[in-house]
């Protein structure tokens, strides 16, 4: 039992690239969750899925977009990278009882 | 909307002595509220959650936290901390709702010093 897993851990990517962060889980939960988190300012929710075949935005969803094609996997794609996207990314998942269950993260940064 | 402030950003203490993070929240319906730890370099791990019932929750690690709901607080405390302790706290505060989701404190750093 893996529980929530990400891959990469560590990205660089030039401003203008492009990149999917991969978040796979195993608990069979329903909502899957991605955030960014930056110095001082906590963790802020991108987007958010609810079950299989269903995203929506969160706080600061700009810049990206996801897809939740199988109940187990959430992806994070960033079409066109910038500097302000440096920042380390979790995705979390849950089930009925509000406890969300984090990854170790992806620490990305945008030249 | 719901939102939570962690009044410390960083709190320093020494080993074996008490701590008290504090967290104050705002909301306009009944929350959930909880209080994760994030260790160096690692995701956030639970502590302890308030969902109903006796306003005092215990967690792990020796941790506890009382919700207070006439003051719309939820500070987080330990009696005697540990150098293992250090890490950031992130206190969270959930309003329910179909996507269940949670809204993050900016986190209090606590540095136990020996």
């Amino acid at each position: 039992n893996a529980g929530v897993t990400q891959t990469p851990k560590f990205r660089v990517l030039k401003t203008g690239q492009s990149m999917t962060l991969l978040c796979a889980q195993d608990m069979n939960h329903e909502y899957m969750y991605w955030y960014r988190q930056d110095p001082g300012m906590g963790l802020r929710l991108i987007h958010y899925s609810v079950g299989e075949g269903t995203t929506a935005k969160g706080e600061v969803p700009d810049g990206y977009n996801v897809s939740r094609l199988k109940k187990q996997n959430f992806l994070l794609g960033l079409e066109s990278a910038a500097p302000s996207q440096t920042s380390v990314y979790f995705c979390a998942s849950s089930q009925h009882s509000y406890e969300q269950y984090f990854g170790p993260g992806t620490r990305l940064t945008v030249t | 909307a719901q939102s939570v402030t962690q009044l410390d950003s960083q709190v320093p203490v020494f080993e074996e002595a008490p701590v008290e993070l504090r967290c104050n929240y705002s909301s306009s319906v009944s929350v959930y509220l909880f209080w994760y730890v994030q260790y160096p370099n690692q995701g956030l791990q639970l502590l302890l959650k308030y969902l109903s019932g006796s306003t005092l929750v215990k967690g792990i690690n020796g941790f506890e936290a009382e919700f207070n709901k006439s003051q719309t607080s939820f500070h987080l405390r330990k009696p005697s901390v540990h150098i293992s302790d250090t890490a950031e706290y992130f206190c969270a505060v959930s309003e329910g709702g179909s996507a269940r989701q949670l809204t993050f404190g900016s986190g209090t750093q606590l540095t136990v010093l020996p």
